[in-house]
């Protein structure tokens, strides 16, 4: 099985900061890495797939970048609704997820 | 707007087969772009990949799981459902259904969906006696 391992696995910013989160595979997996926000006792929700695409809908200071077995994704500018948990997931070799990044408010 | 919800007893005796149901409106189940899931989290914990169905009734499953696992669809309902045979403890979680997606906007040609969006709001599973 391919792991993925989050990191930092939580993290406390003030709003405006720009965040990053990175997410490294145990195997090459191409750019087969999406992202996940998953408020409080909310189902997860799709924000960016294939590493650096924007899902319809997404604010755009949600991004991702990365290939191969090393993966970033980034808040340009913190907002206090970004208050989260986010999930890598990949899909080169059958479907794993990241342990996830808990995300507050400093 | 597709929407999903999951339906099913929230407490399974151990040992005991565990099934939910997911419904799924604002569109059909047996459109053939997408693959539809199971996805589960334990409490306090990460997700876990269940396994997924098409709407012609092929399966793909967590090898980790797939002994004990079974997802059907059954289109003329816009439903599918999962069955997972005798459970233990640790198979309590939130259960979470989902429509898979895949590159390209097709899942015709994969085994399997590249990712998961929506998802249903999930049910709570409990495996007690």
């Amino acid at each position: 099985d391919i792991q993925m391992t989050q990191s930092p696995s939580s993290l406390s910013a003030s709003v405006g900061d720009r965040v990053t989160i990175t997410c490294q595979a145990s195997q090459d997996i191409s750019n087969y890495l999406n992202w996940y926000q998953q408020k409080p006792g909310k189902a997860p929700k799709l924000l960016i797939y294939d590493a650096s695409n924007l899902e319809t809908g997404v604010p755009s200071r949600f991004s991702g970048s990365g290939s191969g077995t090393d993966f970033t994704f980034t808040i340009s500018s913190l907002q206090p609704e970004d208050i989260a948990t986010y999930f890598c997931q990949q899909y080169d070799n059958l479907i794993t997820f990241g342990q996830g990044t808990r995300l507050e408010i400093k | 707007q597709l929407q999903l919800q999951e339906s099913g007893p929230g407490l399974v005796k151990p040992s005991e087969t565990l099934s939910l149901t997911c419904t799924v409106s604002g569109g059909s189940i047996s459109r053939s772009s997408y693959f539809w899931a199971w996805i589960r989290q334990p409490p306090g914990r990460g997700l876990e990949w269940i396994g997924s169905v098409y709407y012609s009734g092929t399966t793909s499953y967590n090898p980790s799981l797939k002994s004990r696992v079974t997802i059907s669809v059954d289109t003329p309902k816009d439903q599918f459902s999962l069955k997972l045979s005798s459970v233990s403890a640790a198979d309590t979680a939130v259960y979470y259904c989902a429509r898979g997606a895949c590159s390209g906007g097709s899942c015709v040609s994969f085994l399997k969906p590249h990712w998961f969006d929506p998802w249903g709001q999930g049910t709570l599973v409990t495996v007690s006696s």
